[in-house]
């Protein structure tokens, strides 16, 4: 069964320190993709990633980049110089992959990790 | 990119009443919509799998005749929580799947957040 567990449920930092928030996934599946979102209190759910399983390739987005080991099945997130406005809830996901106009391929989220960030 | 435009962002209503929550896909076609719902501080919870001019598929524990879920066009999909109670007080999202060539991504609506009194 496909799970992802985020074990850090908060973190506090003061503005300018690095910060990697930990995701670790299970499935059995060869082929699937992992993202990342960030809520912020608004609500909405902004995408921030997506990695398919084939591509072991760190990323590196500005402050963002992640760490995708397959060996470990980690996902890990940092963000570098935080800051203020990175303070939000951050989720994990995990999706299958299905066919067109299956019910396979929806996403599996970890319970997602609150992130302070205070000036 | 794409949009999911989801409507209302808020609702307040009142015990015993029906509400209903639009989303839209103003750009791409979805073949496929999730509906979750959030309690405060928790993880989204995945409440059904609908796919176009089909039945929604409902998870385990939701029921199907209070979460009423139309998915008619490749456009619009509407959650409607029927006989609406406090306890059904949650932040609403929908997710609109869409295909692309060998790959594929989500589309989130903005949330509907739903008091009942």
């Amino acid at each position: 069964a496909q799970k992802v567990t985020q074990a850090q449920t908060e973190i506090s930092v003061v503005e300018k320190e690095d910060v990697t928030l930990d995701c670790v996934y299970e499935t059995r599946d060869t082929t699937y993709y992992l993202f990342w979102y960030k809520q912020p209190p608004s609500g909405e759910l902004v995408f921030l990633i997506r990695r398919n399983s084939f591509d072991e390739q760190n990323e590196i987005s500005g402050r963002y980049s992640w760490n995708f080991q397959k060996s470990t099945s980690s996902f890990n997130f940092t963000i570098t110089a935080s800051q203020v406005v990175d303070s939000a809830v951050y989720f994990c996901a995990l999706s299958e992959v299905g066919g067109r106009g299956s019910t396979l391929g929806r996403l599996y989220f970890g319970r997602g990790t609150q992130l302070t960030v205070w000036p | 990119g794409a949009v999911v435009s989801q409507h209302p962002s808020w609702v307040i209503c009142k015990s015993g009443t029906s509400v209903k929550i639009e989303c839209r896909s103003l750009d791409f076609q979805a073949t496929t919509m999730f509906w979750y719902r959030q309690f405060p501080k928790q993880s989204l919870m995945l409440m059904a799998t609908s796919n176009e001019g089909s039945k929604a598929t409902y998870e385990q524990g939701v029921e199907k005749d209070k979460f009423l879920i139309n998915h008619a066009s490749l456009t619009l999909s509407t959650l409607t929580v029927t006989s609406a109670h406090p306890e059904d007080s949650s932040f609403y999202i929908c997710s609109a799947r869409e295909v692309r060539g060998l790959s594929y991504g989500y589309t989130f609506g903005s949330g509907t957040r739903l008091t009942v009194v």
